[in-house]
């Protein structure tokens, strides 16, 4: 079956600093990968797409890192905020498949 | 455009029973996925459903079923409920829900089983 992990369950920064959330993925064919942002109480949130042509995109404070060679992804949050505090996922996906593979999640603390 | 909207947002339910869940996609998506959250396991997919056909599907007992209607509305059962069905039901829709197809997510359905 698919795995799709996380290397740190739990990450602590303070206000201000840079977050860098990890993840790792065993599907070579994966090809299409998003993270989520799960507030507590409320459904996984979208925050970023990356398709395997790329190994970086950048969004508003969010940048993914995209490395195929040793098939992992990050997720990089600039200038973190205490509203950043949340549970982060990375999903994958191949070209033709039409089920995403999540991985356990990666809890953000930001300390004020 | 609104989100993904689902019913009932909170569900009590004992041992035996059955559940319906409700979802309804964003406007114009035709594909419709259903996941299982519980702490320490992450999101695990159920099935997921697209022109009312289920396309794809989890590795769930059957007590596990869902359907969807002509409009993309798409509903998920579970029979004789058990003490480990308690979780968060969370649907998912996408455009036509191929590869590169982002998915949006409700706020879910907090299920819990007496």
């Amino acid at each position: 079956g698919e795995s799709v992990g996380l290397h740190l369950p739990t990450l602590s920064v303070q206000e201000g600093d840079n977050s860098i959330i990890n993840c790792a993925y065993s599907n070579s064919a994966s090809d299409y990968f998003i993270w989520y942002k799960q507030e507590s109480g409320k459904g996984p949130q979208f925050i970023i797409d990356i398709r395997s042509n790329m190994d970086k995109r950048q969004g508003q404070r969010v940048t993914v890192l995209l490395n195929k060679t040793v098939k992992h992804l990050s997720l990089q949050i600039a200038a973190t905020q205490p509203g950043d505090s949340a549970v982060y996922f990375c999903a994958e996906n191949t070209n033709t498949g039409n089920q995403f593979y999540f991985g356990t999640g990666t809890s953000l603390t930001v300390i004020p | 455009k609104a989100g993904v909207t689902q019913t009932p947002r909170y569900l009590i339910k004992t041992r035996g029973q059955q559940v319906t869940l409700s979802c309804s996609p964003i406007s114009g998506h035709r594909s419709v996925s259903w996941y299982q959250q519980t702490p320490g396991q992450g999101l695990q997919f159920l099935f997921e459903y697209f022109s009312e056909t289920q396309r794809n599907k989890g590795n769930f007992p059957g007590r596990f079923s869902g359907r969807q209607f002509s409009n993309s509305r798409s509903e998920m059962n579970v029979s004789t409920l058990e003490l480990g069905d308690s979780a968060l039901y969370l649907c998912a829709s996408s455009f036509l829900g191929q590869g590169m197809d982002t998915q949006y997510f409700g706020p879910g359905t907090r299920l819990t089983v007496l």
